[in-house]
């Protein structure tokens, strides 16, 4: 499979509280890179971090790269019921020319 | 950010006939475009990957016949579905990068919801 793997899946929390999303993969890389998907439409890029960075903050976001694990994680802090979506991982492997994707979790933020 | 327009974003066409969905970077000259295909509740899956000027490299189990893409200019990618049939209903998404070695962000459409009856 092209693709690494995401979880949770699902995700379902209250408006406040955050928000923890982990992805793997299964190539080496140059960059990880995460994306929110809106229900039916295009992606948006939150954030970047390349394999010689380890954590990287943007705003309410915090992603951390363990390329030892080839794992990475999303946490959105403070949650707000518009960070409901559908959050995807998505790699650029050590010699470019791909951008290949997570499977995604789906995240509900309750008023 | 850049903005890269897809269009249309839906249509419905009968089975047997072929479709044409244009992705544009507007902003920005694109070297490299992407077209993904995503099924209701799942990820994008890279279907190919076109440099501008060359053929475009599909990805194992993508049909290049029927699936036709063409990147004539820096700002201009063109993906047709060829005698499509009901299982090519999906959604399709394409998205843009300054340079083949992604190491910026990439610019997506708004994705063109294909339907076939």
């Amino acid at each position: 499979s092209q693709q690494g793997e995401e979880d949770p899946q699902a995700l379902s929390i209250q408006e406040g509280e955050n928000a923890t999303m982990n992805c793997s993969y299964k190539t080496s890389i140059n960059n990880l890179q995460w994306y929110r998907q809106n229900s039916g439409r295009g992606l948006v890029h939150l954030i970047l971090i390349r394999s010689n960075e380890r954590e990287k903050h943007s705003g309410r976001l915090r992603v951390t790269l363990d390329t030892s694990k080839k794992s990475s994680s999303l946490l959105i802090t403070a949650s707000r019921a518009a960070d409901t979506a559908s959050y995807f991982c998505a790699t650029v492997p050590s010699q470019g020319g791909k951008l290949i994707f997570g499977q995604g979790t789906e995240l509900s933020v309750k008023p | 950010g850049a903005v890269v327009s897809q269009h249309p974003s839906r249509v419905i066409c009968k089975s047997g006939t072929s479709v044409k969905i244009e992705c544009r970077s507007l902003d920005f000259q694109a070297t490299t475009m992407f077209w993904y295909r995503q099924f209701p509740k799942q990820s994008l899956m890279l279907m190919a990957t076109s440099n501008e000027g060359s053929k475009a490299t599909y990805e194992q189990g993508v049909e290049k016949d029927k699936f036709l893409i063409n990147h004539a200019s820096l700002t201009l990618s063109t993906l047709t579905v060829t005698s499509a049939h009901p299982e090519d209903s999906s959604f399709y998404i394409c998205s843009a990068s300054r340079g083949w070695q992604l190491n910026t962000e990439a610019f997506f459409g708004q994705g063109t919801r294909l339907t076939v009856v």
